[in-house]
């Protein structure tokens, strides 16, 4: 069953404005941790943002900022101020405290930042 | 500069064959990974090693085989076994602690059935 569920398979934006990409997971755990991760054409995979489930404030790192909300599940990455490095594909991520060795990701959103 | 090395970046095997796929870091982690990537399916499980001399199968381990004989290595052998072994594979790594969930990937490699 899929844990994390990306539903924009592609996303564009203009470069220097605003793109908000979405995540929902399903969970019966209390306690976990959700992330973002940016995978350029390089295919080099790497954390964007972190957010503990027990942390009501929303995470930020820079220009990307989640919106968390832990009764509906949701976990979407807004990247503000776009720029033609933030083409990626970013894919949403859950653990659970429980079992911190097993992290489930969603299927991926491409992001194309227009010139 | 720490990191993941993996090899080859590009493999193209015959069906029938092994192969084996290299990972090696110098983070000084405990805990490696190793994920397959295809289109439209995000990142899966295949085993992982929370020790050395220590691995769990995880989502999709059918068809591959990994060792952890030595802390900075955790190699994967794609078997003949495996029905459908063309994609990306990615290894990761994550240190013990408040940020053990936190993964570092090398860059991955590519494998190609002929």
């Amino acid at each position: 069953a899929q844990t994390v569920t990306q539903s924009q398979p592609e996303m564009s934006v203009q470069e220097a404005e605003t793109v908000t990409l979405s995540c929902t997971y399903d969970t019966s755990e209390s306690d976990y941790y959700l992330f973002w991760y940016k995978q350029p054409p390089s295919r080099q995979m790497i954390l964007v943002i972190r957010q503990e489930a027990y942390k009501q404030q929303n995470a930020t790192e820079n220009r990307f900022s989640v919106n968390f909300q832990k009764a509906a599940k949701s976990f979407s990455l807004k990247i503000s101020d776009s720029q033609l490095g933030d083409a990626a594909m970013y894919f949403c991520a859950y653990i659970p405290r429980s079992n911190d060795y097993k992290l489930s990701f969603g299927a991926g959103t491409t992001v194309t930042v227009r010139a | 500069d720490g990191g993941i090395t993996q090899s080859p970046k590009y493999l193209f095997r015959k069906e029938g064959q092994n192969v084996t796929l290299s990972c090696e870091q110098n983070l000084n982690h405990d805990a490696m990974y190793w994920y397959r990537q295809d289109p439209g399916q995000g990142l899966r499980l295949i085993y992982y090693s929370q020790i050395v001399n220590d691995f769990q199968k995880g989502d999709i381990a059918e068809g591959y085989s990994v060792s952890r004989e030595k802390k900075e290595s955790f190699p994967l052998t794609v078997t003949s076994a495996q029905k459908n072994p063309t994609a990306f594979y990615l290894c990761a790594s994550s240190a013990p602690g408040p940020g053990a969930n936190v993964l570092t990937f090398g860059a991955g490699s590519r494998l190609t059935v002929l």
